[in-house]
């Protein structure tokens, strides 16, 4: 069974500008979470996806947005990029609900310059 | 929610087994333990979890304590590959698939 995956694995974007990452989740999977990676702040929890309806959400500004399709596909939306956005993005599926290991994709590297 | 707390770093030696602990004092009895790793730059991955059972898969068991206050994940051989941050996870039954990470314990295993 093939693994998440994540699209682009490396960008590099301009202050303001915005940006959409993809993730593709394993077959069968409902739930997608997102999670932003920085050496200061660690792993922090973005938000969670099920079934095409957000879960739960992190503590993140509303430029952090995402949706989720009903082929379970989830993207997430940075708009108004800021230095302090460049981070590993991490995308993670899981069947749902509690109980159930979340399996992680590789990760999108973004840099903002 | 409850925290979570481990020691920043430990050595091993290779093909000696690796014994992680981590507290969690305020756990609720429906909060269950999860272990992840991460490898340099890699996404997080799952290696183990429980609820008040041990718990053994191929890749490590996961021995709680009685009151569920603590727990310690072993890795009965360690290898130069398991090198890695490894992070105890509580997870609050009421926020579906969110995991609060902490800092994880970096594990050097050395030949």
């Amino acid at each position: 069974k093939a693994g998440v995956t994540q699209t682009p694995r490396y960008l590099i974007k301009t202050r303001g500008q915005q940006v959409t990452l993809s993730c593709s989740p394993i077959s069968g999977h409902r739930s997608v979470s997102w999670y932003q990676q920085t050496p200061g702040q660690g792993l922090q929890f973005l938000f969670e996806y099920f079934s095409e309806t957000q879960r739960n959400k992190g503590n993140f500004p509303g430029r952090f947005s995402g949706r989720q399709f009903s082929n379970s596909r989830s993207e997430m939306n940075v708009s108004t990029l800021e230095l302090g956005d460049s981070a590993l993005y991490l995308c993670a599926s899981s069947l749902g609900g509690q109980g159930y290991e979340q399996y992680f994709g590789p990760g999108t590297r973004l840099t903002v310059t | 929610d409850a925290k979570t707390t481990q020691p920043p770093s430990m050595d091993c030696a290779e093909g000696r087994a690796a014994n992680l602990p981590c507290n969690h004092s305020t756990i609720s009895g429906n909060e269950y333990v999860y272990w992840y790793r991460q490898i340099h730059s890699q996404g997080p991955q799952y290696i183990i979890h429980g609820l008040k059972n041990n718990e053994t898969n191929e890749m490590a068991s996961l021995i709680i304590t009685e009151d569920r206050k603590s727990s310690t994940l072993i890795l009965p051989h360690a290898t130069l590959r398991d090198t890695a941050v490894y992070y105890c996870i509580v997870r609050p039954d009421n926020a579906g698939n969110m995991l609060t990470f902490g800092g994880g314990t970096r594990l050097m295993v050395k030949p």
